[in-house]
C-alpha cells in the first residue's frame, strides 16, 4: 500500500496565520483526500483533491478557508487560512490504495496527520 | 447521503475476552463498502477490515470479523481474544459511489488487564 510522508507533524501557530500542510505519497494515486479531525471528534471530510483541476470541497467547507492544490499524482498541499482557535485540530491526506474492492470502493491509507494547534 | 451511527462512546473488556463494537449505516447507494479502522493514541487511522455491500460472507482478518446484516443495515466489528494493545478508538466508515469514507463517532475501547 502506498505510503504517505505529511508534514508538518505539528504546530503551534497564532490567529489570523496561514499554515500549509503537504502531503507527499511514494506512488502515483488518482483519488486523493483531505480529512479534518477536530479535538474528541470523528474525521470530516474536507475535499478532495483533483490532480489537473479544482478541489472538490465538501458541505461546510470553502476554497477560501481550505485552499488545496493537486500540481501531480503523488502530492498536495492543504492550507488552512486566517487560522482561528476554532480551526485547531489534526488534519489528514489519505489515499484511495490500488485496486478497488468488491463493491467498487478503496481502502484508504492515512498519513501520520498534522496536529494544528491555534492560539 | 451516507450515515454512519456509532452508539457506544466507550466499551471495557477484559483481556483475552470478546467484545462487539456497534455500527449501523444508511445509504442510498446501491452498491457501498463498509470499513473499521483503529486510531490508538498515537492518532494514526489504521485500516482493519472491510465488507462490500454484495459479499455473502461476512469478512474475517485474524482477531477481527464482521458481523454484517445488511437487512438491519448493521456491520458490527467482533474482536475475539482481546489484547492490551486493542485498546484505542474505532471508527466505523462507509463508503459509496463518490469513493471517499464517511465515518462515524467512534468508540473508546479500553482493554482491562
Amino acid at each position: 500500500s502506498a505510503v504517505i510522508s505529511q508534514k508538518p507533524s505539528r504546530d503551534i501557530c497564532q490567529r489570523g496565520t496561514s499554515l500549509t500542510i503537504q502531503c507527499q505519497v511514494d506512488s502515483q494515486v488518482t483519488m486523493m483526500f483531505w480529512y479534518r479531525q477536530q479535538p474528541g471528534q470523528s474525521l470530516t471530510l474536507i475535499a478532495t483533491a483533483n490532480q489537473g483541476s479544482e478541489a472538490t470541497y465538501e458541505s461546510g467547507f470553502v476554497i477560501d478557508k481550505f485552499p488545496i492544490s493537486r500540481p501531480n499524482l503523488t502530492f498536495s498541499t492543504l492550507t488552512v487560512s486566517n487560522m482561528s482557535p476554532e480551526d485547531s485540530s489534526i488534519y489528514l491526506c489519505s489515499v484511495a490504495n490500488g485496486t478497488a474492492l468488491g463493491s467498487g470502493a478503496n481502502v484508504l491509507t492515512f498519513g501520520a496527520g498534522s496536529r494544528l494547534t491555534v492560539l | 447521503a451516507q450515515k454512519i451511527t456509532q452508539t457506544q462512546p466507550g466499551m471495557f473488556v477484559q483481556e483475552k475476552e470478546a467484545v462487539t463494537l456497534d455500527c449501523t449505516y444508511d445509504t442510498s447507494d446501491p452498491s457501498y463498502g463498509l470499513f473499521w479502522y483503529k486510531q490508538p493514541s498515537s492518532g494514526e487511522m489504521i485500516f482493519l477490515i472491510y465488507q462490500g455491500s454484495y459479499d455473502q460472507q461476512n469478512a474475517t482478518e485474524g482477531r477481527y470479523s464482521l458481523n454484517f446484516q445488511k437487512a438491519r443495515k448493521s456491520a458490527n466489528l467482533v474482536i475475539s481474544a482481546s489484547q492490551l494493545g486493542d485498546s484505542a478508538m474505532y471508527f466505523c466508515a462507509i463508503s459509496g459511489s463518490a469513493r471517499q469514507l464517511t465515518f462515524g463517532s467512534g468508540t473508546q475501547l479500553t482493554v482491562l488487564p
